[in-house]
């Protein structure tokens, strides 16, 4: 049973114009967001998160909306850029004290079109 | 650079013949993990150290186990490698667990395991 879920398993984008990525979760106890960015060949880099006492977090290109009353939070990236073209998970974590475990969405592949 | 390097990148074995992966990081990080991927599937927790404290997930079969003799490195050994084993075998790290929110995780490139 997917806690995290990511319903679309690709996205193709015009550079230069908005890349939405979307995550939804189930389980109340999430407190923290993550998401890691995933070229072919590599292993998952960490791209921004967010906790749940905000509803926005920035960094660049990349910000990270939270919505908890609809248990959904979105990954924006304007302008997107070819090199953008990965795949993203989306991760939570629950406020279980010491069991800081990662709960990890399927993945979504963005592809970012000259 | 500090960072994640997994041993080797592409690994070749035989059903039921033992084999080990290997991790080592130069971040110095409290915290080591192994993930198994398989294609189109989210990163599944097999297990993680907090220094030299094993912990296993309860659903990680018999068949995995792991070792860390030291700090920067951490085995993943698989006894009897069945075909559903092949898959990506990530490791990560971060600098501690059990804070107020979790330390961001630095993975390795990962070993693509395939089991003939």
């Amino acid at each position: 049973d997917q806690q995290v879920k990511q319903n679309s398993p690709s996205l193709s984008v015009q550079e230069g114009r908005i890349s939405i990525l979307n995550c939804d979760y189930t389980n109340s106890m999430f407190d923290y967001f993550l998401w890691y960015k995933k070229y072919p060949a590599e292993g998952p880099t960490f791209l921004i998160s967010i906790s749940s006492i905000k509803d926005k977090n920035e960094d660049g290109r990349f910000t990270v909306f939270l919505n908890k009353s609809a248990k959904h939070l979105s990954l924006h990236i304007v302008p997107s850029q070819p090199g953008d073209s990965a795949v993203y998970f989306c991760a939570a974590s629950p406020n279980a004290g010491n069991n800081r475990k990662l709960i990890w969405g399927l993945g979504t592949s963005l592809a970012v079109n000259p | 650079d500090a960072m994640v390097i997994q041993n080797p990148r592409y690994q070749v074995t035989q059903f039921g013949k033992p084999v080990t992966l290997s991790c080592s990081q130069t971040l110095n990080h409290n915290v080591m993990y192994w993930y198994q991927q398989k294609s189109s599937q989210a990163p599944k927790l097999l297990f993680h150290y907090y220094d030299k404290d094993f912990n296993n997930e309860a659903d990680t079969p018999d068949n995995f186990q792991s070792r860390r003799p030291n700090t920067s490195f951490c085995f993943l050994d698989i006894r009897s490698p069945g075909l559903g084993d092949a898959a990506m075998y990530l490791c990560a790290t971060s600098r501690q667990a059990g804070g107020r929110y979790p330390d961001t995780q630095y993975f390795g490139p990962g070993t693509r395991l395939t089991v003939l």
